[in-house]
C-alpha cells in the first residue's frame, strides 16, 4: 500500500512569490490533514478535509494560505504571497476512521522563503 | 489551554542503556494519545496508539505507558538504530487533529 506522499520535497521561493504544495493521500482515506513545523517549535495543525470539505481550519495561520482537496483525492496547500515566517516544514497526514484513526505522515515539504 | 511536554528534549544513551522518554499531558477529553518516531528529513512514522489509563503496548524494544496524566516510553537495551526524535501527540474529544509535543531526541552510541 502506498504512503502519503508529498511535492516537491524542497522548496526554495523568494518573498512575495507564490508556492504550491501538494499531498496525495493514502487511498481510501477520508481524513485529510496538513500541519506545520517551523524552526525549534512543535509540529502544528494547520487544517482537515474530510472527503472534499474543510472541516477544521481553526490553524490556518491567515488568509495569505488557502487549501484545497480536489475531489476528495489529493490536496494543494499555496502560499501566496510568501513571507519569511512561512518558511518550515509541511506535513500531511491521512486517516481512516474505520482503520483506527491513526494520522499517517507524509515526508514532508520543506519550504524556504529568502 | 491543551498542553502536551515532552521530557527531556534530549538523550544519549550507551547501547544497551535501557530509559524512559516522559510525555505529560493537560487536556480536557482525551481521546487518545499517540507515540511517533521521526528520523531526520521524514515524517513522523506511527508506533503506538493509547486510549485508556493503564494501558500498555508493546513494539521490539518499546513500550508505552498511559496514566491519567502522562505517557511513558520505555526503551530496553537500546541499539544505534533507536536513534531518533520521539513524538508524543493527543487527540481530544472536540476535533480530529493532533496536538505535538516538542519531542525527544534520542541518540544511542555503539
Amino acid at each position: 500500500e502506498a504512503g502519503v506522499t508529498q511535492f516537491p520535497s524542497h522548496s526554495v521561493i523568494e518573498k512575495g512569490q507564490t508556492v504550491t504544495l501538494r499531498c496525495d493521500p493514502i487511498s481510501g482515506h477520508d481524513n485529510l490533514y496538513w500541519y506545520r513545523r517551523v524552526m525549534g517549535k512543535e509540529i502544528k495543525f494547520l487544517l482537515h478535509f474530510v472527503k472534499e470539505s474543510k472541516q477544521d481550519e481553526s490553524g490556518m495561520p491567515n488568509n495569505r494560505f488557502l487549501a484545497e482537496r480536489t475531489g476528495g483525492t489529493y490536496s494543494t496547500l499555496k502560499v501566496q504571497p510568501a513571507e519569511l515566517e512561512d518558511s518550515g516544514v509541511y506535513f500531511c497526514a491521512s486517516s481512516q476512521e474505520s482503520k483506527g484513526g491513526v494520522a499517517f505522515f507524509g515526508q514532508g515539504t520543506r519550504l524556504t522563503v529568502v | 489551554e491543551d498542553q502536551v511536554t515532552q521530557s527531556p528534549e534530549a538523550l544519549r544513551l550507551q547501547e544497551g542503556e535501557s530509559s524512559s522518554l516522559n510525555c505529560s499531558y493537560t487536556v480536557s477529553g482525551l481521546r487518545g494519545l499517540f507515540w511517533y518516531r521521526q528520523d531526520p528529513g521524514k515524517g513522523p512514522e506511527f508506533l503506538f496508539t493509547l486510549y485508556s489509563a493503564g494501558e500498555e503496548k508493546e513494539k521490539e524494544r518499546l513500550k508505552a505507558t498511559l496514566t491519567k496524566k502522562e505517557s511513558f516510553l520505555h526503551i530496553t537495551a537500546p541499539k544505534p538504530e533507536d536513534s531518533a526524535t520521539y513524538l508524543c501527540a493527543v487527540r481530544l474529544n472536540a476535533g480530529n487533529m493532533l496536538t505535538f509535543g516538542g519531542g525527544t531526541r534520542l541518540m544511542v552510541k555503539p
